[in-house]
Parts: structure tokens; C-alpha cells; sequence
């Protein structure tokens, strides 16, 4: 089992839509979950932390379920420039992982008019 | 303007060469790490540095070596026992060297093919 998994897609959703992508991890230990955003050929950038609480960020949200090891990220009245890959990113702490980050293999997002 | 460089761009190389990527950041960040990203894939670590002149192997170390002589500057050297170099190659940096949980910044990356 990979240590984080996603739903590669590809999502093709009209503009206006509402999107949601899943990512479940396998260590129990995991510390720190981010959501980051990557353009076709280009590198990743953050687009929001993951708390406990579950946060939200204008058209996007963020939930952290622990008791079943999975986050997820939901995608209000999609743009067109919504348009990208999707990465999945925890943070294990402890043992030999020395807290290191964890790449989920991307979930691709298309929005079409 | 605060950031990370990697040159060059796009790198061609025939079998058997060893060619190094240059990875330099002035975010005044402790911490530098470099990721491979094959298609479909996820990035993997291939090694990190916390400190100057300390690094530790990542996940996929075999083939690679780092040096960390400045703050500012991580390069790492693709040598021929590679056997699968063709990736794109990223470089990252964050602020508080073994924090691992803050933001990495990622440089704009290197494409290496091997010819």
C-alpha cells in the first residue's frame, strides 16, 4: 500500500462546479497534511495547510478525518484556472522517517467552459 | 526578489556523463532538499541537507550526490551509475532546518534527458 494514495483522475468538471478529491494515508503517525497545487511542467506550491479542524480558504476547504486517515479538498464554483494537479503531502514524524514530507502522485483537474 | 534558482533549465545528456544541477536560494532557509518527479508519479526525496556542510540520503539516493559548501547552494551531481536519470529534477527549501512540517518553496526545476 502506498504510504499516500490519491484518485489520479483525470476530473473534467464545467466552470461553476463543485469538486471534491480524497487522499487517505497509512501511517497513523502522520503529524502535518498540506495540499499543494501543481501547473502542467511546472513546480509545486503550497495552496493551504490541513488542520485538525478542518480550514477553509475562499472557494477552497480542507477537511483531516484521523479515525479514518484520510483529508480531503473541495473545489467551489470552479474557474478555469483551476486547472492543475492536485498533490497530497503528509509529514511523518518519529522513527526512521525523521519527520519527512510524502507526495501523493496527484489527482489531474481540468475545468471547461 | 526571494527565491530559489535551478539552472539549467533543460539538460541533455548522453550515457555515461555525470552532470550537475545547481540549486541556490537567498530565503536565508536552513533546510534544502531535492525531489525527482517521474509522470504520473509523486516526488521522491533523493537527499536533504538541515545544515552547511551536513546532508542525509533521502528514499532514492543511489546514483545522486549533494554537497552543501554554502547556505545558499545545494547542487546535486547525477552521476552515471544512474540508471534511470531521464526525470524532472526539483529543488526545495524551508525555513527551520528539521521542522518538517512548514512550507517548502520549490525552485522552477530541471529537466534532464538522457540521450
Amino acid at each position: 500500500r502506498k504510504e499516500v494514495e490519491q484518485d489520479p483522475g483525470p476530473f473534467n468538471v464545467p466552470e461553476g462546479a463543485t469538486v471534491a478529491f480524497n487522499c487517505t494515508y497509512s501511517n497513523s503517525a502522520s503529524q502535518s497534511f498540506f495540499w499543494y497545487r501543481q501547473d502542467c511542467r511546472k513546480e509545486p506550491k503550497l495552496l493551504m495547510s490541513v488542520y485538525s479542524s478542518g480550514n477553509e480558504d475562499g472557494r477552497f476547504t480542507a477537511q483531516l478525518n484521523r479515525a479514518s486517515q484520510y483529508i480531503s479538498l473541495l473545489i467551489r464554483d470552479s474557474k478555469l484556472s483551476d486547472s492543475a494537479t492536485y498533490l497530497c503531502v503528509v509529514n511523518f514524524e518519529g522513527g526512521t522517517s525523521y519527520g519527512k514530507l510524502t507526495f501523493g502522485q496527484g489527482t489531474i483537474l481540468t475545468v471547461h467552459p | 526578489d526571494g527565491g530559489i534558482t535551478q539552472s539549467p533549465k533543460y539538460l541533455f545528456r548522453k550515457e555515461g556523463q555525470n552532470v550537475t544541477l545547481s540549486c541556490e536560494q537567498n530565503l536565508n532557509h536552513d533546510a534544502m532538499y531535492w525531489y525527482r518527479q517521474d509522470p504520473g508519479q509523486g516526488l521522491r526525496l533523493i537527499y536533504y541537507s538541515q545544515i552547511v556542510n551536513d546532508f542525509q540520503k533521502g528514499d532514492i539516493a543511489e546514483g545522486y550526490s549533494v554537497s552543501r559548501e554554502k547556505k545558499e547552494s545545494f547542487p546535486l551531481t547525477v552521476t552515471s551509475a544512474q540508471k534511470n536519470p531521464t526525470a524532472f529534477y526539483l529543488c526545495a527549501s524551508s525555513g527551520l532546518a528539521g521542522i518538517w512540517s512548514y512550507e517548502q518553496f520549490f525552485g522552477p526545476g530541471t529537466r534532464l534527458t538522457v540521450l
